[in-house]
């Protein structure tokens, strides 16, 4: 069975610029989420999606959005670029909710110049 | 919210030598999850183990075992007869019985000496 998938596994963006990451997750898996880890800061959670839709969404400004497609994949959107979102962004997959374990990706390293 | 917090940012331990990780929690509800996540260096986050917070009993998976504090808010893994492939950042996570979102803490470093 194929784990979640994550690409691209780096990227290098500017300041000001647009960042998109994409998320494969577990075959069956219908929630998806985000987080962003920093040196030092572990993992702050961005972002939950299910079935298409965002459920909760954790404290990032608006310039960070995603969405879920039909076949659960997602996308992170990382709008205006700012030197502080250099992080490891993972991406975590899930049954419905009820179900208690997060699978993770391999992570999007993104550097912004 | 729910805060966690590692306060070992780094630990070492010898080969076969058996080591304790220190997680501490914030939370003012009943039923929740705790669990301990491993992320060895350039590789995938995995799951090492999960505690029911309604389950007295200490969850155990083979050398790895916890010990949950309830009243104190407090869980902490144990790694025993540790070996080089144990060498990872670990993460403390908590879980709302009754939520999705998990609340990490900020990692321990774990060095293996051989």
């Amino acid at each position: 069975e194929a784990g979640v998938t994550q690409s691209p596994t780096h990227l290098i963006k500017t300041r000001g610029q647009q960042a998109t990451l994409r998320c494969s997750p577990i075959s069956g898996h219908t929630s998806v989420y985000w987080y962003q880890q920093a040196l030092g800061l572990g993992l702050q959670f961005l972002l939950w999606y299910d079935e298409g839709e965002e459920r909760n969404r954790g404290n990032f400004p608006p310039r960070f959005s995603g969405r879920q497609f039909p076949n659960y994949s997602s996308e992170l959107n990382v709008n205006a670029l700012e030197l502080e979102d250099s992080a490891l962004y993972l991406c975590a997959s899930s049954l419905p909710p009820g179900y208690n374990e997060q699978f993770f990706g391999p992570g999007t390293r993104l550097t912004v110049l | 919210a729910q805060t966690v917090t590692q306060s070992q940012p780094e630990m070492s331990v010898q080969e076969a030598e058996t080591v304790t990780l220190s997680c501490t929690y914030d939370t003012s509800e009943s039923d929740y999850y705790l669990f301990w996540y491993k992320q060895p260096p350039s590789r995938q986050m995995i799951l090492v183990i999960r505690q029911e917070a309604y389950k007295q009993q200490n969850a155990t998976e083979n050398r790895f075992s916890v010990n949950f504090q309830k009243a104190a808010k407090s869980f902490s893994l144990k790694i025993s007869d540790s070996q080089l492939g144990d060498a990872a950042m670990y993460f403390c996570a908590y879980r709302s019985a009754g939520g999705n979102q998990f609340y990490f803490g900020t990692g321990t470093s774990l060095t293996v000496i051989p």
